[in-house]
């Protein structure tokens, strides 16, 4: 059993299209964090959550964390191709380390 | 800073033998972690280490795997013997302080054991 779900799994959208994805745990955290991966490469660190109800604005890409801390989601507006790859949310369960939901994979079609 | 580096990129090796995964973290960084990814099981922590001692080993999947840092610079990942089902991509991640506040990844090795 996963710590972190995130849904969907899968998302292949066209470009312009908006989008949300979600990163649910019945654990609170103490913060959250969503990485995009590309192929052949490691995961980077896109944005950090800490206080519930946060919002945080990267250009096109909107966070929030949840409330009671146990939620995320990621929202794309006007998707580009340059936006495909995996959306990884992670957070620390205890200590330092951090676990890593499944990912969302995303595709945007010029 | 050239961020965190991993060598090789890619490994292909036959089943029994022993392969070594090398990493250097960032400088100035005091927590590295070595992470397993698969389609099936997504990123997996393996192990990671505080100021160069290991913290917590409970990923490490059987004794065939073990991990070093000698010094703050440097890590290895060894598998001895491998086994087909040992084929994945490894990565190494550094950050400060706790973790916390983000991880850098290497690019990854990737292995393939035939």
């Amino acid at each position: 059993t996963q710590l972190l779900e995130q849904s969907p799994q899968f998302l292949s959208i066209q470009e312009g299209e908006n989008l949300t994805v979600y990163c649910n745990s019945s654990s609170v955290f103490s913060s959250l964090q969503w990485y995009r991966q590309e192929p052949g490469e490691g995961p980077v660190l896109l944005v950090t959550v800490v206080t519930g109800g946060e919002v945080k604005k990267l250009k096109r890409l909107t966070f929030q964390f949840g409330d009671a801390r146990k939620d995320s989601s990621l929202h794309i507006t006007a998707a580009q191709p340059g936006d495909t790859g995996l959306y990884l949310c992670a957070g620390p369960p205890g200590g330092s380390r951090l676990t890593f939901g499944e990912g969302t994979q995303l595709t945007v079609n010029p | 800073d050239a961020g965190v580096i991993q060598s090789p990129r890619h490994e292909v090796t036959e089943m029994g033998q022993e392969v070594t995964l090398r990493c250097k973290p960032i400088s100035g960084h005091n927590s590295l972690f070595w992470y397993r990814q698969t389609m099936m099981r997504g990123l997996e922590l393996l192990i990671y280490f505080n100021n160069n001692v290991p913290i917590d080993d409970s990923g490490m999947p059987e004794d065939r795997f073990s991990a070093k840092m000698p010094n703050a610079s440097f890590s290895t990942l060894k598998i001895q013997p491998s086994e087909p089902r040992d084929s994945a991509v490894y990565f190494c991640a550094s950050s400060s302080g706790q973790g916390v506040g983000g991880y850098t990844f290497g690019s990854g090795t990737r292995l393939t054991v035939v």
